[in-house]
């Protein structure tokens, strides 16, 4: 059974640093392409990154140069570090299998 | 990018009515679109998938339909388990993707 679970959510004040990570179960990460989504409150959804099985990444405009997305294949686990965090990325963050399988999700809150 | 314009963006209907949701991309992309299911608190679900492919394990009450810019989503008679924002989303080609803002779908 295909299992996604994020961690690493939590509060962090503006211009710190974040790091989530998707544990994996069921399948391999690195033999599927691996996105994250995020969700502000009460708003719709926002692809934010993805990386694929031969390892190319691609970034949504509104978190270029902020946000590298990555995995461990030893770990099966998928990450995504933030840095230079703003209010407005303020979310839950979702990761996803091939846009298919979902995990459950981790709140991020930045402020002050 | 590729903007994705959804509509309507709330709906009320009867049980047992059918329900068609709409999106339109600003260029062609082919068939690459997925529509979801999201109900409060849970993670998106995908319910089709390539346009018109129905995930395993959906019910045959949804469908979807279209290609290139004009998509099609239906759910032929709503069922109170329906209750949920639905959401198309493109993957054409390279990123970035884009989803449609959302429909909200109430029971009447």
């Amino acid at each position: 059974e295909v299992q996604l679970v994020e961690s690493g959510g939590g509060l962090v004040q503006p211009g710190g640093s974040l790091r989530l990570s998707c544990a994996a179960s069921g399948f391999t990460v690195s033999s599927n392409y691996m996105s994250w989504v995020r969700q502000a409150p009460g708003k719709g959804l926002e692809w934010v990154s993805v990386i694929y099985s031969g390892g190319s990444t691609y970034y949504a405009d509104s978190v270029k140069g902020r946000f590298t997305i990555s995995r461990d294949n030893s770990k099966n686990t998928l990450y995504l570090q933030m840095n230079s965090l703003r209010a407005e990325d303020t979310a839950v963050y979702y990761c996803a299998r091939r846009l298919r399988s979902w995990g459950q999700g981790t709140l991020v809150t930045v402020s002050s | 990018d590729i903007q994705m314009t959804q509509s309507p963006s709330s709906l009320s209907a009867s049980v047992g009515d059918r329900v068609t949701i709409t999106c339109q991309a600003s260029q062609d992309i082919s068939n690459y679109l997925n529509w979801y299911q999201q109900k409060p608190g849970k993670a998106p679900k995908l319910l089709i998938y390539d346009a018109s492919n129905l995930e395993t394990g959906v019910p045959s009450r949804f469908s979807g339909s279209g290609s290139g810019t004009d998509f099609t989503f239906t759910i032929s008679s709503l069922q109170p388990e329906d209750i949920a924002t639905y959401y198309c989303q493109q993957y054409d080609n390279l990123p970035p993707w884009t989803f449609g803002q959302g429909t909200k779908v109430e029971i009447k």
